[in-house]
């Protein structure tokens, strides 16, 4: 079945960027869209936003000035990169697959990464 | 956006209770509702989407309801497993949006 697993640095110091990937495997990337959710310490969970398979994103408008997500289909991965972060932006940060319901809105976040924890701190 | 909120935030029960968590949204948001499991340090697991469609492979024991505003997920009968905190999630319009949280603890 599918898979995914989130990698990158564990610490990032503020003020610059925080680069995640994630490795899908026992599926491909070009169908259903890819999402990126954080889980600050002890908080709820916030929606970063997506990439579809066409290559369309979609991203939260609080962070929006903030973030990119990519994909490379060669190495079925999708990317996260949020710049200038702050002790804010200190979360565990999941990946996950998105499918599409029959009404043609995003359905439940039915495949997650185990989540990697990014510190912000100097 | 679309405000998400659940309640209680926490729940003491037993083994054998039944259990029902809301989620009230700020609007409309017709199906598009989705309730996830979480246990410390795990990421969170799809229980049911659509309102009320069973992930595959979750007991038939958890069940929801609901439309328009208000939905609900039912436990008909905890078991030890099910202690975890539980979030409900809009998917009808980006950003897509999670409740804060309900912790279920063990009474």
């Amino acid at each position: 079945q599918v898979q995914l697993r989130e990698s990158g640095p564990g610490l990032v110091k503020p003020s610059e960027t925080l680069s995640l990937t994630c490795t899908v495997s026992g599926g491909s990337i070009n169908s259903y869209f890819w999402t990126w959710i954080r889980q600050p310490p002890e908080k709820g969970l916030e929606w970063i936003g997506y990439i579809s398979y066409s290559g369309s994103t979609n991203y939260n408008p609080s962070l929006k000035s903030r973030v990119t997500i990519s994909t490379d289909t060669s190495k079925n991965q999708f990317s996260l990169r949020l710049s200038s972060v702050t002790a804010a932006d200190t979360a565990v940060y999941y990946c996950a697959r998105d499918p599409i319901a029959a009404s043609g809105h995003l359905d439940g976040l039915d495949v997650w990464g185990q989540g990697t924890t990014v510190t912000v701190s100097s | 956006d679309i405000q998400m909120t659940q309640s209680p935030s926490s729940l003491s029960a037993s083994v054998g209770d039944r259990v029902t968590i809301t989620c009230r949204a700020s609007q409309s948001i017709s199906g598009s509702l989705n309730w996830y499991q979480q246990k410390p340090g795990k990421a969170p697991k799809l229980l049911i989407h659509a309102v009320l469609s069973l992930q595959s492979g979750v007991p038939s024991r958890f069940s929801g309801s609901g439309s328009g505003t208000d939905f609900t997920l039912t436990i008909s009968s905890l078991q030890p497993e099910d202690f975890a905190a539980y979030y409900c999630q809009q998917s009808y319009s980006t950003p897509l949006t999670f409740g804060g949280g309900t912790k279920l603890e063990i009474k």
